[in-house]
Protein backbone atom coordinates (compact mmCIF):
# COMPACT_ATOMS: atom_id res chain seq x y z
CA UNK A 1 0.00 0.00 0.00
CA UNK A 2 1.87 3.21 -1.19
CA UNK A 3 -0.88 5.65 -0.47
CA UNK A 4 0.23 9.14 -1.69
CA UNK A 5 4.56 9.29 -2.76
CA UNK A 6 6.30 12.23 -3.75
CA UNK A 7 9.09 12.80 -5.07
CA UNK A 8 12.20 14.09 -4.76
CA UNK A 9 12.40 14.05 -0.77
CA UNK A 10 14.81 16.58 -1.39
CA UNK A 11 15.86 19.34 -3.28
CA UNK A 12 18.22 22.13 -3.29
CA UNK A 13 18.29 24.65 -6.27
CA UNK A 14 19.52 27.68 -7.00
CA UNK A 15 17.40 31.23 -6.87
CA UNK A 16 15.92 31.23 -10.74
CA UNK A 17 16.19 27.67 -11.10
CA UNK A 18 12.46 26.06 -12.33
CA UNK A 19 11.82 22.48 -11.06
CA UNK A 20 8.59 20.16 -10.81
CA UNK A 21 7.55 18.31 -7.94
CA UNK A 22 5.72 15.12 -8.41
CA UNK A 23 2.74 13.24 -6.68
CA UNK A 24 1.20 9.87 -6.95
CA UNK A 25 -2.06 8.40 -5.53
CA UNK A 26 -3.14 4.83 -5.65
CA UNK A 27 -5.92 5.25 -3.97
CA UNK A 28 -8.60 6.08 -6.57
CA UNK A 29 -8.85 9.72 -4.95
CA UNK A 30 -11.11 12.51 -7.05
CA UNK A 31 -9.33 15.19 -4.49
CA UNK A 32 -5.92 16.17 -4.72
CA UNK A 33 -3.67 19.16 -2.71
CA UNK A 34 -0.14 20.75 -2.15
CA UNK A 35 0.06 22.33 0.83
CA UNK A 36 3.36 24.11 2.35
CA UNK A 37 5.09 24.15 5.75
CA UNK A 38 6.83 26.58 7.63
CA UNK A 39 7.67 26.75 10.82
CA UNK A 40 5.49 28.09 13.17
CA UNK A 41 2.73 28.13 10.44
CA UNK A 42 1.05 25.03 10.02
CA UNK A 43 0.14 23.76 6.43
CA UNK A 44 -0.66 25.99 3.73
CA UNK A 45 -2.64 25.31 0.83
CA UNK A 46 -1.26 26.47 -2.23
CA UNK A 47 -3.81 24.96 -5.07
CA UNK A 48 -6.06 21.64 -5.49
CA UNK A 49 -7.91 19.76 -7.56
CA UNK A 50 -11.01 18.36 -6.98
CA UNK A 51 -11.24 15.84 -10.24
CA UNK A 52 -9.14 14.96 -13.01
CA UNK A 53 -8.95 18.12 -15.14
CA UNK A 54 -9.76 21.26 -12.76
CA UNK A 55 -7.58 22.66 -10.34
CA UNK A 56 -8.21 25.71 -8.10
CA UNK A 57 -6.18 28.48 -5.97
CA UNK A 58 -5.28 27.94 -2.47
CA UNK A 59 -3.58 30.55 0.08
CA UNK A 60 -1.14 31.08 -1.35
CA UNK A 61 -0.38 30.41 -4.94
CA UNK A 62 1.55 33.10 -6.16
CA UNK A 63 4.72 31.51 -7.94
CA UNK A 64 3.79 28.12 -8.18
CA UNK A 65 1.36 26.18 -10.91
CA UNK A 66 -0.06 22.62 -10.86
CA UNK A 67 -0.95 20.55 -13.38
CA UNK A 68 -3.80 17.29 -12.80
CA UNK A 69 -2.09 14.89 -14.91
CA UNK A 70 -4.40 12.16 -14.41
CA UNK A 71 -6.72 10.96 -11.76
CA UNK A 72 -3.53 9.57 -10.25
CA UNK A 73 -1.26 12.25 -10.77
CA UNK A 74 -0.68 15.97 -9.70
CA UNK A 75 2.73 17.62 -9.94
CA UNK A 76 3.68 21.19 -8.76
CA UNK A 77 5.69 23.68 -10.82
CA UNK A 78 7.86 26.15 -9.56
CA UNK A 79 9.14 28.01 -12.98
CA UNK A 80 11.70 30.65 -11.50
CA UNK A 81 12.57 29.52 -7.59
CA UNK A 82 13.19 31.95 -4.60
CA UNK A 83 14.62 31.95 -1.35
CA UNK A 84 11.24 32.78 0.24
CA UNK A 85 9.93 29.43 -1.46
CA UNK A 86 12.34 27.29 0.93
CA UNK A 87 9.75 24.96 2.67
CA UNK A 88 8.48 21.38 2.84
CA UNK A 89 6.07 20.43 0.70
CA UNK A 90 3.40 17.92 1.27
CA UNK A 91 0.93 16.25 -1.26
CA UNK A 92 -2.70 14.97 -0.13
CA UNK A 93 -5.29 12.96 -1.90
CA UNK A 94 -9.24 12.44 -0.34
CA UNK A 95 -11.85 10.27 -2.02
CA UNK A 96 -13.98 12.80 -2.07
CA UNK A 97 -15.63 16.33 -0.87
CA UNK A 98 -15.55 16.56 3.15
CA UNK A 99 -13.42 14.16 3.78
CA UNK A 100 -10.19 13.00 5.44
CA UNK A 101 -7.42 14.02 3.26
CA UNK A 102 -4.11 11.51 3.37
CA UNK A 103 -0.60 13.04 2.85
CA UNK A 104 2.67 11.75 1.61
CA UNK A 105 5.98 12.38 3.48
CA UNK A 106 6.98 15.85 2.14
CA UNK A 107 9.78 17.08 -0.14
CA UNK A 108 12.27 19.36 1.56
CA UNK A 109 13.25 22.17 -0.71
CA UNK A 110 15.76 24.46 -0.32
CA UNK A 111 15.97 27.61 -2.41
CA UNK A 112 19.73 29.48 -2.40
CA UNK B 1 -12.95 33.72 7.42
CA UNK B 2 -11.97 30.26 6.82
CA UNK B 3 -8.80 30.15 8.99
CA UNK B 4 -8.89 27.97 12.29
CA UNK B 5 -7.10 29.61 15.37
CA UNK B 6 -5.75 26.39 17.60
CA UNK B 7 -5.19 26.76 21.12
CA UNK B 8 -2.40 26.04 22.72
CA UNK B 9 0.46 26.53 20.57
CA UNK B 10 2.12 24.29 22.46
CA UNK B 11 2.36 22.21 25.75
CA UNK B 12 4.29 20.74 28.41
CA UNK B 13 3.21 17.96 30.43
CA UNK B 14 4.58 15.33 32.94
CA UNK B 15 3.73 11.96 31.55
CA UNK B 16 0.35 10.50 32.89
CA UNK B 17 -1.49 13.60 32.33
CA UNK B 18 -4.66 14.26 30.18
CA UNK B 19 -4.20 16.78 27.29
CA UNK B 20 -6.95 18.80 25.54
CA UNK B 21 -6.73 21.02 23.08
CA UNK B 22 -8.78 23.07 20.50
CA UNK B 23 -9.64 24.34 17.29
CA UNK B 24 -12.08 27.39 16.81
CA UNK B 25 -13.54 29.65 13.66
CA UNK B 26 -15.85 32.60 12.75
CA UNK B 27 -16.78 30.09 9.97
CA UNK B 28 -19.14 27.04 9.75
CA UNK B 29 -17.17 24.35 9.10
CA UNK B 30 -18.60 20.48 7.44
CA UNK B 31 -15.59 18.82 8.39
CA UNK B 32 -13.46 18.89 11.44
CA UNK B 33 -10.56 16.47 11.22
CA UNK B 34 -7.33 16.10 13.99
CA UNK B 35 -3.66 15.01 12.80
CA UNK B 36 -0.70 13.93 14.17
CA UNK B 37 2.88 15.10 12.68
CA UNK B 38 6.25 13.34 13.59
CA UNK B 39 9.56 14.48 12.98
CA UNK B 40 10.12 14.57 9.57
CA UNK B 41 7.30 12.96 8.43
CA UNK B 42 3.61 13.91 6.73
CA UNK B 43 0.53 14.67 8.94
CA UNK B 44 -1.50 11.18 9.75
CA UNK B 45 -4.91 11.25 10.61
CA UNK B 46 -6.32 10.57 14.38
CA UNK B 47 -10.06 11.38 14.10
CA UNK B 48 -12.75 12.29 11.25
CA UNK B 49 -15.66 14.20 12.71
CA UNK B 50 -18.94 14.71 10.02
CA UNK B 51 -21.59 15.72 11.85
CA UNK B 52 -22.61 18.53 14.54
CA UNK B 53 -22.30 17.60 18.17
CA UNK B 54 -20.57 14.03 17.00
CA UNK B 55 -18.35 12.60 19.67
CA UNK B 56 -15.69 10.15 18.59
CA UNK B 57 -12.84 8.13 20.34
CA UNK B 58 -9.86 6.19 19.30
CA UNK B 59 -8.19 4.87 21.88
CA UNK B 60 -7.44 7.04 24.45
CA UNK B 61 -8.19 10.23 21.95
CA UNK B 62 -11.81 11.61 21.55
CA UNK B 63 -12.60 14.76 19.46
CA UNK B 64 -15.73 15.96 19.29
CA UNK B 65 -17.36 18.51 16.40
CA UNK B 66 -19.07 21.41 18.16
CA UNK B 67 -22.62 22.12 17.78
CA UNK B 68 -22.19 25.61 16.29
CA UNK B 69 -20.38 23.53 13.80
CA UNK B 70 -17.32 26.61 14.22
CA UNK B 71 -15.18 24.59 16.83
CA UNK B 72 -13.59 21.07 17.48
CA UNK B 73 -11.51 19.87 20.34
CA UNK B 74 -9.23 16.94 20.78
CA UNK B 75 -8.45 15.27 24.19
CA UNK B 76 -5.36 12.58 24.78
CA UNK B 77 -6.19 10.96 28.52
CA UNK B 78 -3.32 9.47 30.27
CA UNK B 79 -0.18 10.58 28.26
CA UNK B 80 2.46 8.22 27.14
CA UNK B 81 6.18 9.48 25.83
CA UNK B 82 4.81 8.61 22.08
CA UNK B 83 2.27 10.92 21.98
CA UNK B 84 4.89 13.41 21.42
CA UNK B 85 4.57 15.57 18.13
CA UNK B 86 2.58 18.46 17.27
CA UNK B 87 -1.14 18.07 16.45
CA UNK B 88 -3.24 19.50 13.79
CA UNK B 89 -6.55 20.61 13.39
CA UNK B 90 -8.03 20.61 9.97
CA UNK B 91 -11.65 21.01 8.34
CA UNK B 92 -14.06 21.55 5.00
CA UNK B 93 -15.44 25.16 5.26
CA UNK B 94 -18.86 25.44 3.85
CA UNK B 95 -18.73 26.39 0.54
CA UNK B 96 -15.50 25.95 0.29
CA UNK B 97 -15.26 23.62 -2.12
CA UNK B 98 -12.60 21.15 -1.62
CA UNK B 99 -10.88 22.93 0.50
CA UNK B 100 -9.15 21.22 3.47
CA UNK B 101 -7.78 23.98 5.89
CA UNK B 102 -5.27 23.72 8.46
CA UNK B 103 -4.72 25.47 12.00
CA UNK B 104 -1.19 26.41 13.32
CA UNK B 105 -0.44 23.13 15.20
CA UNK B 106 -0.06 22.58 19.06
CA UNK B 107 3.11 20.95 19.79
CA UNK B 108 3.26 18.55 22.40
CA UNK B 109 6.22 18.11 24.42
CA UNK B 110 5.90 15.04 27.46
CA UNK B 111 8.33 14.67 30.77
CA UNK B 112 9.01 11.48 31.58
Amino acid sequence: NAGVTQTPKFQVLKTGQSMTLQCAQDMNHNSMYWYRQDPGMGLRLIYYSASEGTTDKGEVPNGYNVSRLNKREFSLRLESAAPSQTSVYFCASSTDRNTEAFFGQGTRLTVV
Amino acid sequence: GQQLNQNPQSMFIQEGEDVSMNCTSSSIFNTWLWYKQDPGEGPVLLIALYKAGELTSNGRLTAQFGITRKDSFLNISASIPSDVGIYFCAGHPRGGAQKLVFGQGTRLTINP
